[in-house]
């Protein structure tokens, strides 16, 4: 599976969008990208999927450049509740097998 | 629906000592995984069941590691015997084959072991 790149930690306020990169630039063509988030003391938790077209549910969207190799997570409104570690992961469709990387940690700032 | 269950969900025990971990997926759900989870890391994939079929477990460490899903059901991991270095938390999450889902996996809030 391909590797991914995140940045350790960020911040955000509370209310504003979350923005939250993703470096995978050796991700192969049948490759999605999956985004989960753990909150502290709980397991991680799905929140959105993509192959190369922008995805959007009720919790976040999802954007991929065109050539796939970076995307971007964004949570619109932020709220304390999104405090979390969010892992990018690659991976085939139906994901046997996530290799979960570091994560960045989220801090939503009152 | 009823998430994955895992008990306990604290475990202290000394080394050498044996200690079990028990997993209930979310009904339906044929596939289970487990997953170690040291601090700071995110989860590392230990072993992969598809009904009661162990189709993953090369990164289980076979020497003092074993799993079960005798009914492909519930699931035990066991440690036998416990070393300071298996202290970590132990997720496990369970996922349907095909179907609209398959793709996600559903994690449960983990058992946390500190061996002394």
């Amino acid at each position: 599976d391909a590797k991914t790149t995140q940045p350790p930690s960020m911040d955000c306020a509370e209310g504003r969008a979350a923005n939250l990169p993703c470096n995978h630039s050796t991700i192969s063509g049948n490759e999605y990208v999956y985004w989960y988030r753990q909150i502290h003391s709980q397991g991680p938790q799905y929140i959105i999927h993509g192959l190369k077209n922008n995805e959007t549910n009720e919790m976040a969207s999802l954007i991929i450049t065109e050539d796939r190799k970076s995307s971007t997570l964004i949570l619109p409104h932020a709220t304390l509740r999104d405090t979390a570690v969010y892992y990018c992961i690659v991976g085939n469709f139906g994901n046997e097998k996530l290799t979960f990387g570091t994560g960045t940690r989220l801090t939503i700032i009152p | 629906e009823a998430g994955v269950v895992q008990s306990p969900r604290y475990k202290i025990i000394e080394k050498k000592q044996p200690v079990a971990f028990w997993c209930n997926p979310i009904s339906g759900h044929n596939t289970l995984y487990w997953y170690r989870q040291n601090l700071g890391q995110g989860p590392e994939l230990l072993i992969r069941y598809e009904n009661e079929e162990a189709v993953d477990d090369s990164q289980l460490p076979k020497d003092r590691f074993s799993a079960e899903r005798l009914k492909g059901v519930d699931s035990t991991l066991k440690i036998q015997p416990a070393e300071l270095g298996d202290s970590a938390v132990y997720l496990c999450a369970s996922s349907p084959i095909g179907g609209r889902n398959s793709y996600e996996q559903y994690f449960g809030p983990g058992t946390r072991l500190t061996v002394t």
